[in-house]
């Protein structure tokens, strides 16, 4: 069975500060995806970022970046310059391979909380 | 564009009644699913449906119903709602090109309280 594993279910961080949630993964498929969600107080769920197995350089969008380590099944979210907008809950998932149903299976979440 | 919406957004139920969650989405994405999160976890699918017609169970969906007859809508059904399906419940739709995955789009949630 596949699963995303987010150990910090709480976090601080300094404005200004880089972070780094982390989120590990179970699979034995050797095609799959990772993705990054956002889900500010508000409670809509936004896309930030995505690796997929096969992508040999880390994913970065704007101040995302994805620290991909395929062997040891890790991909941890890094932000860098933490703002105070970037309080919220934030979800690793994995997109399963088989079927091509393209389901999404989600951690359980970190909590980081920025201060000022 | 819209992109993907929900109604109601919030909805209050007794033990026993039924209602319809409503999903649209004006992307014309072929995937969609319905995704339900409960306090301390991440989203778990209830069911997802590949095409216009098609549907099929996720990893909760015992208690639930779904119909997709129109591409962009895919309602999620309670025949009887019972206290452990107090949830929040969003809806997503995705697509994919010539083999290539693409991220989802979420809903707003429909906030749900049975009593």
């Amino acid at each position: 069975a596949q699963k995303i594993t987010q150990t910090q279910p709480g976090m601080f961080v300094q404005e200004k500060e880089a972070v780094t949630l982390d989120c590990t993964y179970d699979t034995s498929d050797q095609s799959y995806g990772l993705f990054w969600y956002k889900q500010p107080s508000s409670g809509e769920m936004i896309f930030l970022i995505y690796q997929g197995s096969y992508d040999e350089q880390n994913a970065t969008e704007g101040r995302y970046s994805l620290n991909f380590q395929k062997a040891r099944k890790s991909a941890n979210l890094v932000i860098s310059a933490s703002q105070l907008g970037d309080s919220a809950m934030y979800f690793c998932a994995m997109r399963e391979p088989m079927d091509s149903s393209y389901k999404l299976i989600f951690g359980s979440g970190t909590r980081l909380l920025v201060r000022p | 564009n819209a992109g993907v919406t929900q109604t109601p957004k919030f909805r209050v139920l007794k033990t026993g009644q039924s209602m319809t969650l409503l999903c649209a989405q004006d992307m014309n994405h072929e995937y969609m699913y319905w995704y339900r999160q409960d306090p301390g976890m991440g989203l778990r699918l209830i069911h997802y449906s590949v095409g216009e017609g098609t549907t099929a169970k996720g990893e909760v969906p015992d208690g639930y119903n779904v119909s997709r007859l129109k591409k962009q809508n895919f309602l999620l059904g309670l025949e009887s709602a019972a206290p452990s399906q107090t949830s929040v419940y969003f809806c997503a739709s995705s697509y994919s090109s010539q083999g290539a995955l693409y991220e989802q789009y979420f809903g707003p949630g429909t906030r749900l309280t049975v009593t």
